[in-house]
This record gives structure tokens, C-alpha cells and sequence, in this order.
């Protein structure tokens, strides 16, 4: 079945560490978004990405980094310098012409 | 820029009541329109979406319609069960219909109560 998948689950980060967080998609999709979501705030864009090898700064890119080597892969690196990670992350990807937006399950990232 | 506005939350409701989640946008040009809805521990689902003014997404008894006039696309449902517990988020895609992002509201999280 194709699908959107996120790893891991739950991922804990200590001071000063940098800690990547994985998404893979096998549904040809072009597009792929890292959303952060905290409680009432909603849903907030991170980077996206729309293309191979490109990829675009969203609303809170400061502390995270992105890489787009592969179509189906899109990792966020959460790093240091983001002194407030903890959140429930989301990836998603959408296919060119389409409106609609796949999810994954997400990654909830707490701090030790 | 663009901009989804709800209804803040959280809404209980008892099983089998009428339902309203207000969602308003900003935005130029002609938007598509979105709700999409989060279960638990779980990535976000696509309800329903309507693609021009007038137009009614409809999907699992929930609908929306697109009123331009208003600028809205308020979310409803004529009887809600236990099993539609859930946080609902309304989103717009603008401008361009390539892979720009879609812009969400903050969510309004509903509690359905036996």
C-alpha cells in the first residue's frame, strides 16, 4: 500500500543535541512539507520542499535543516540552535496537480 | 497574506447534536478550501474540500460550504456520534495550484460525550 511513513514514534533530544527525524513516502509524490504542531497553535510550516534537490524555508525554519537527495525522503534535522523543540511533528507530500495533502503519523519530540 | 481564522475550542457536544465549527479565510484570488481532521496520535485526514464559491464538500455526513461573500467555509453536521471526537483543522491552498503550501487554522478540538 502506499503511504507516507514517519520514524520513530517518540524521540527524546538532550541539551545540546542534534537529533534527525525521518520521512519516507511511496507515493510519487513531488512535494513534501515538515509541519510543527503545539497545542493551540495549529499547525505551523517548517520547510517545504517541491522539488529534488530544493527545498524552502516556511514560517519557523531557525534551529531545523532539511534535505531533499531523494524523491521519496525528506528528513528534518531538529538542531541545537532550536532552544524549543518539543512538539508533535508532521510531515506530508502531495502529488503535482493534486490539492490534496497526504500525512504521516507524526513524531512527538520531547526534551531530556 | 493568507490566512484561516476558527473557532476556538474546545467544543463538547452530546451524541446526536448539530454541529458548527466557524471557519473564516483571507486570501487573494480564489482559494481552495479545506477541512481536514486529526484523530488521536495520528496525522491529519482530508474531510472535505470545495474548490470554488457555491460549491458544498460533503463527506462522512459532515458539510461545508464555500460562501465568497462571507469569505467562510464554516464545517457542519446534523448528528454527531461518540466516534467524531476529534480536532478539525480548516485550510486553504492559494494562488498557483502547484505544491504550495496549505495554510491551516489553529484547530478546534471537538469532545462528543455518550
Amino acid at each position: 500500500d502506499g503511504g507516507i511513513t514517519q520514524s520513530p514514534k517518540y524521540l527524546f533530544r538532550k541539551e545540546g543535541q542534534n537529533v534527525t527525524l525521518s520521512c519516507e513516502q511511496n507515493l510519487n509524490h513531488d512535494a513534501m512539507y515538515w509541519y510543527r504542531q503545539d497545542p493551540g497553535q495549529g499547525l505551523r510550516l517548517i520547510y517545504y520542499s517541491q522539488i529534488v534537490n530544493d527545498f524552502q524555508k516556511g514560517d519557523i525554519a531557525e534551529g531545523y535543516s532539511v534535505s531533499r537527495e531523494k524523491k521519496e525522503s525528506f528528513p528534518l534535522t531538529v538542531t541545537s540552535a532550536q532552544k524549543n523543540p518539543t512538539a508533535f511533528y508532521l510531515c506530508a507530500s502531495k502529488g503535482q496537480g493534486y490539492e490534496k495533502l497526504f500525512f504521516g503519523s507524526g513524531t512527538q519530540l520531547s526534551v531530556l | 497574506g493568507n490566512s484561516v481564522t476558527q473557532m476556538e475550542g474546545p467544543v463538547t457536544l452530546s451524541e446526536e447534536a448539530f454541529l458548527t465549527i466557524n471557519c473564516t479565510y483571507t486570501a487573494t484570488g480564489y482559494p481552495s478550501l479545506f477541512w481536514y481532521v486529526q484523530y488521536p496520535g495520528e496525522g491529519l485526514q482530508l474531510l472535505l474540500k470545495a474548490t470554488k464559491a457555491d460549491d458544498k464538500g460533503s463527506n462522512k455526513g459532515f458539510e461545508a460550504t464555500y460562501r465568497k461573500e462571507t469569505t467562510s467555509f464554516h464545517l457542519e453536521k446534523g448528528s454527531v456520534q461518540v466516534s467524531d471526537s476529534a480536532v478539525y483543522f480548516c485550510a486553504l491552498l492559494a494562488g498557483s495550484r502547484g505544491n504550495t503550501p496549505l495554510v491551516f487554522g489553529k484547530g478546534t478540538r471537538l469532545s462528543v460525550i455518550a
